[in-house]
């Protein structure tokens, strides 16, 4: 079974600091990735996607994928109290329909 | 562009009785997908359309949920007869199919309370 599988958390930051999500996916075919959103109460929201090994970067957004050890990871540069939320880590394998982690809870603290 | 629109936004019915939510995918997109979020379980695919027609229906829980997509730009999702178990957030969302790198658009969800 195709699975993508992240820490639940809930992971604390300090205001300012650099805030890691990590990710890893099951199967070595998985073609594109994408990093959700979701503010309490709210829908997830599209905030990046990645599909090539290396860095892709959107403004205090980087995506890191790498391939070979079949992880992915979100970093959230100068954290802001803005970016408390759950991110949720979607893998597609093939051609098929996305897979959504669990999600990991992000609180950014003042 | 509007996005993709649910209705109705919150809904509180009685158990036993039949609730129909409704979603318009964004213009174009030929996917649509009907998820349900709760805390225990977090965010499940119960059916996802491509070109109108059912692709995976596998996850729809039971015989009392039932989807549709009569045409490209409308869909629902039943419950009949409702439990307080179906109590969620129900999300619709909708894409490209076939275009490996593209992502969903999720819409604001409807809240469902079954008591």
């Amino acid at each position: 079974q195709k699975e993508v599988e992240q820490n639940s958390g809930p992971l604390s930051v300090p205001e300012g600091a650099i805030a890691s999500l990590n990710c890893t996916y099951s199967d070595r075919v998985s073609q594109s990735f994408f990093w959700y959103r979701q503010y309490s109460g709210k829908s997830p929201e599209l905030i990046m996607s990645i599909y090539s090994n290396g860095d892709k970067e959107d403004g205090r957004f980087t995506a890191q994928l790498n391939k070979a050890s079949q992880y992915v990871s979100l970093l959230i540069r100068d954290s802001q109290p803005s970016d408390s939320a759950t991110y949720l880590c979607a893998a597609r394998f093939g051609n098929e329909k996305l897979t959504f982690g669990t999600g990991t809870r992000l609180t950014i603290i003042p | 562009d509007a996005g993709v629109i649910q209705s109705p936004r919150h809904e509180v019915t009685e158990m036993g009785q039949e609730v129909t939510l409704r979603c318009k995918p964004i213009s174009g997109h030929n996917s649509l997908f009907w998820y349900r979020q709760t805390m225990m379980r977090g965010l499940e695919l119960l059916i996802y359309f491509n070109n109108n027609v059912p692709i995976d229906d596998s996850g729809m829980p039971e015989d009392r949920f039932s989807a549709k997509m009569p045409n490209a730009s409308f869909s629902t999702l039943k419950i009949q007869p409702s439990e307080p178990r179906d109590s969620a957030v129900y999300f619709c969302a909708s894409s490209i199919q076939g275009l490996a790198n593209y992502g969903y658009t999720f819409g604001s969800g409807t809240r469902l309370t079954v008591v």
